[in-house]
């Protein structure tokens, strides 16, 4: 089976940069996923890290070590609206057919 | 293209009633997945299924069923409802093994009370 581990809230303030940390322990693993999800919306997905390194999307980074069974997601020049929950997800199984999920990490963004 | 969707949004049940919650996609997705998020807890994967006419359980698949009789549909049921299954629902469909599983699309969600 599978499991991430996330720190349950950050706080930052508005301009700032943030790094959201998820660290996992699986049977096989194929690499690492961040979701993102407001307040009473759905989770949509920000990126996704097959190999080792940084993937950049915009103001939103993706990092994953494979070796250390770790990734982060990095915001950069945050926002008001990045105040949201942010969820590293990683596959169920060696079939990778579905995906396990962190329990979440609660951004707070003060100005 | 609408997405995923999920009827209803809203439902409150008696504990013993029964219900289904319905998901539809516009994809062509071949993957779909039902999930349930309680405060606190993440997503749980309730089952999910790989193409029409197949399913499989995932995390926490006690007290619903499913079915996929329909590529674009993917059903929830609950035959006894209890009050443990007060939940928020999400229903996502992915492409699969050719376009990559890793990204879902989620629909709304419904929200069920069992009192």
């Amino acid at each position: 089976g599978q499991s991430l581990e996330q720190p349950s809230e950050v706080t930052a303030v508005e301009g700032a940069i943030v790094q959201i940390n998820c660290t996992y322990q699986t049977s096989g693993f194929y690499g690492l996923s961040w979701y993102q999800q407001h307040d009473g919306g759905a989770p949509t997905f920000l990126s996704y890290n097959a190999l080792d390194g940084l993937e950049e999307t915009g103001r939103f980074s993706s990092f994953l070590s494979r070796s250390d069974s770790y990734g982060y997601l990095l915001l950069q020049e945050l926002q008001m609206k990045d105040s949201a929950s942010y969820f590293c997800a990683a596959p169920t199984d060696t079939g990778r057919r579905a995906l396990t999920f962190g329990s979440g990490t609660r951004l707070q963004v003060q100005p | 293209n609408a997405g995923v969707t999920q009827t209803p949004k809203f439902r409150v049940l008696k504990t013993g009633q029964s219900m289904t919650l319905l998901c539809a996609q516009d994809m062509n997705h071949e993957y779909m997945y039902w999930y349930r998020q309680d405060p606190g807890m993440g997503l749980r994967l309730i089952h999910y299924s790989v193409g029409e006419g197949t399913t499989a359980k995932g995390e926490v698949p006690d007290g619903y069923n499913v079915s996929r009789l329909k590529k674009q549909n993917f059903l929830l049921g609950l035959e006894s409802a209890a009050p443990s299954q007060t939940s928020v629902y999400f229903c996502a469909s992915s492409y699969g093994p050719t376009g990559g599983f890793e990204t879902q699309y989620f629909g709304p969600g419904t929200r069920l009370l069992v009192l």
